[in-house]
């Protein structure tokens, strides 16, 4: 059926320095992933997105690349800093449309 | 900017117990979803609404499970007949096709969540 692993769990890293999260689908299907950023107290919500016929995407200091034939995604966060600290997800879905399905969460957390 | 909200923050129920979690969407949206969180799980999709009918379920979402559009605002998840398992965190979510003006189509907007506890 349709999962969605990532890895790792758990990410402290220093101020300033790069964050990366990483993530593999198993349904071929699927063509759109978005990652989601949860703070404490709040739903997740959407940070940064990639579509199966693109293999990067970069916004300001966030970027996330794509694999698809080894079904292969992954969020890099540069220059990171004390407000990037929440839980992050990434997910799939056969379109925008369809329902999410989430991984299981990074919390990263920034040492200053 | 708007936004999604849901109510109560955290519901307490007897095991057995019916509950009705409620979420108001925000108010242009046609789309609407139920996702649940338990602890240490991940968020998984409950069921997608749309046009008054559902439009996609999970197997988590059985006969215990029910949504309903009551009025123009609301959007309500009722457990009829909770069991321990039930406890999480519920996610509603809502969309519509045309996304902010150049964000995603059908992007998803959650809800901070209803934490609820069965004893």
């Amino acid at each position: 059926g349709e999962n969605v692993e990532q890895h790792p769990s758990t990410l402290s890293v220093q101020e300033g320095d790069s964050a990366v999260i990483k993530c593999t689908y198993s349904d071929s299907a699927s063509n759109y992933f978005p990652w989601y950023k949860q703070e404490l107290g709040k739903g997740p919500q959407l940070i940064i997105d990639i579509r199966s016929n693109v293999g990067e995407k970069k916004d300001q200091r966030i970027a996330v690349t794509l694999n698809k034939t080894a079904k292969h995604f992954s969020l890099h966060i540069t220059e990171t800093q004390p407000e990037d600290s929440a839980v992050y997800f990434c997910a799939a879905q056969y379109s925008s449309a369809s329902k999410i399905i989430f991984g299981s969460g990074t919390r990263l957390s920034i040492r200053p | 900017e708007p936004e999604v909200t849901q109510t109560p923050s955290h519901q307490v129920t007897q095991m057995g117990q019916e509950v009705i979690l409620r979420c108001v969407p925000i108010s242009n949206h046609l789309y609407f979803y139920w996702y649940r969180q338990i602890l240490g799980q991940k968020v998984e999709f409950l069921v997608s609404f749309y046009n008054n009918e559902i439009s996609e379920k999970s197997e988590i979402f059985d006969d215990q499970f029910s949504v309903e559009r009551p009025d123009g605002s609301n959007f309500t998840l009722k457990i009829r007949s909770t069991k321990l398992e039930d406890s999480a965190m519920y996610f509603c979510a809502s969309s519509e096709p045309l996304g902010r003006r150049g964000g995603t189509p059908h992007e998803q907007f959650f809800g901070p969540g209803t934490r609820l506890t069965v004893l």
